[in-house]
């Protein structure tokens, strides 16, 4: 079955800009959680989607936002860019809602550089 | 706040070595995973732990859950360049469903 699509692969924006980034999960998967990854801070939790409702959301400012559409495909969106928002996103997508025995399954990222 | 530590930050030892990766927390998880990335690609899912003293094995890597489930270890065994890559270990917390990753460890294996 096809993977988790995150479009698109790279992006390059300049700094005030907004960014829409878009994420098509497994088939059959509801789940849909973003994630920023940095050098310096790793992997960080943006926020999850389940069933079109936002379910828990990390410590980002209100910059970020996320949506769940009803075929549980997610979009992200970065308003006023900062040169610190440059990173690879990632989501992934699961079964059911994150918990101690989900299994991820992550996309290959869209890379995001601001200038 | 939950956190997890992996040690060491960076690994890189000749093909055919032993090594073990550490994943550390002052905290208590519901069940630990491990994960592998490569570069451009999302990370890979190795193994989940959940009982606290479980050993799982994957071939020639190894996984622990510590007996208080607050911490873990990756131990591979004659290490290959297939292994090289960014070997992250995330936590499930009691409270929350939130899922922390750890900054990783980022192995190479020399040939």
């Amino acid at each position: 079955k096809a993977g988790v699509t995150q479009t698109p692969r790279y992006l390059i924006k300049t700094r005030g800009q907004q960014v829409t980034l878009s994420c098509s999960p497994i088939s059959g998967h509801r789940s849909v959680s973003w994630y920023q990854q940095t050098p310096g801070q790793g992997l960080q939790f943006l926020f999850e989607y389940f069933s079109e409702t936002q379910r828990n959301k990390g410590n980002f400012p209100g910059r970020f936002s996320g949506r769940q559409f009803s075929n549980s495909r997610s979009e992200m969106n970065v308003s006023t860019l900062e040169l610190g928002d440059s990173a690879l996103y990632l989501c992934a997508s699961s079964l059911g809602v994150l918990g101690a025995n989900t299994e991820a399954f992550f996309g290959q990222g869209t890379r995001l550089t601001v200038v | 706040t939950q956190l997890l530590e992996q040690s060491p930050q960076f690994l890189s030892i000749q093909e055919g070595e032993n090594l073990t990766v550490y994943c550390n927390s002052s905290s208590v998880f519901s069940s630990l995973q491990w994960y592998r990335q490569e570069p451009g690609e999302g990370p890979v899912l190795l193994v989940t732990v959940v009982t606290g003293g479980e050993v799982k094995k994957l071939k020639r890597l190894t996984f622990q859950f510590g007996d208080a489930r607050k911490d873990s270890s990756l131990h591979i065994t004659a290490a290959q360049p297939g292994d090289t890559g960014l070997y992250l270990c995330a936590g499930a917390g009691n409270r929350d469903d939130k899922i922390i990753f750890g900054k990783g460890t980022r192995l190479h294996i020399l040939p």
